[in-house]
């Protein structure tokens, strides 16, 4: 079935620092890509998507690109703030039954920036 | 303010005593859904449901029941709740469930449950 494999964590770096949080995945089709944020107590957001190969996603700093060849959607910053420690997932979509679609997660990566 | 919410956040309960975990939108989304959040193990889909009175088994349903009375409200049920179920659940929702193009979903804040 289908599967998404993160980096273990928990990663921890300093302010400013360049952050890279590997995904791989598992699929068949052509899935989209997605990285979810969870900062401490919430949900889950939504932080960048990609729906077609080398489709590149990006948000609040934030770069990923959808690299069929390798099968990886790896999480980028250039320059990572305290502000951005929290929970990182990979997911995908995947069909089931009728045409829906739902998520399939990875296992999380937690990140924390010191200053 | 679009959004979903979830009641209660936090419930510690025993074993065997029933519960419900409540879940709305008002985005007047079709598409619901519950996930479990493991350490170690992302998020599992429990169950979901493409429109009112239309549900469905996710990966892990075992010891869960929901409903879809109404287009807002999708609740989870553990009739007969046992440790194992202790974990973060999360409801979300989304506006459409066609395969063709993805539409995003919205989480809710979580719910942490320990059953002793």
């Amino acid at each position: 079935g289908d599967s998404v494999t993160q980096m273990e964590g928990p990663v921890t770096l300093s302010e400013e620092a360049f952050l890279t949080i590997n995904c791989t995945y598992t699929a068949t089709g052509y899935p989209s890509l997605f990285w979810y944020v969870q900062y401490p107590g919430e949900g889950l957001q939504l932080l960048l998507k990609a729906t077609k190969a080398d489709d590149k996603g990006s948000n609040k700093g934030f770069e990923a690109t959808y690299r069929k060849e390798t099968t990886s959607f790896h999480l980028e910053k250039g320059s990572v703030q305290v502000s951005d420690s929290a929970v990182y997932f990979c997911a995908l979509s995947a069909y089931v039954i009728q045409g829906a679609q739902k998520l399939v997660f990875g296992q999380g990566t937690r990140l924390t920036i010191n200053p | 303010e679009a959004q979903v919410t979830q009641n209660p956040r936090y419930l510690i309960t025993v074993t065997g005593k029933k519960l419900t975990v409540t879940c709305s939108q008002n985005m007047n989304h079709e598409y619901m859904s519950w996930y479990r959040q493991d350490p170690g193990l992302g998020l599992r889909q429990i169950y979901y449901s493409m429109n009112v009175e239309v549900t469905d088994k996710g990966d892990v349903p075992e010891g869960y029941k929901v409903s879809r009375k109404e287009k807002r409200n999708f609740p989870l049920i553990l009739e007969s709740p046992s440790p194992n179920q202790t974990s973060l659940y999360f409801c979300a929702s989304s506006s459409g469930v066609l395969a063709s193009s993805y539409n995003e979903q919205f989480f809710g804040p979580g719910t942490r449950l320990t059953v002793l």
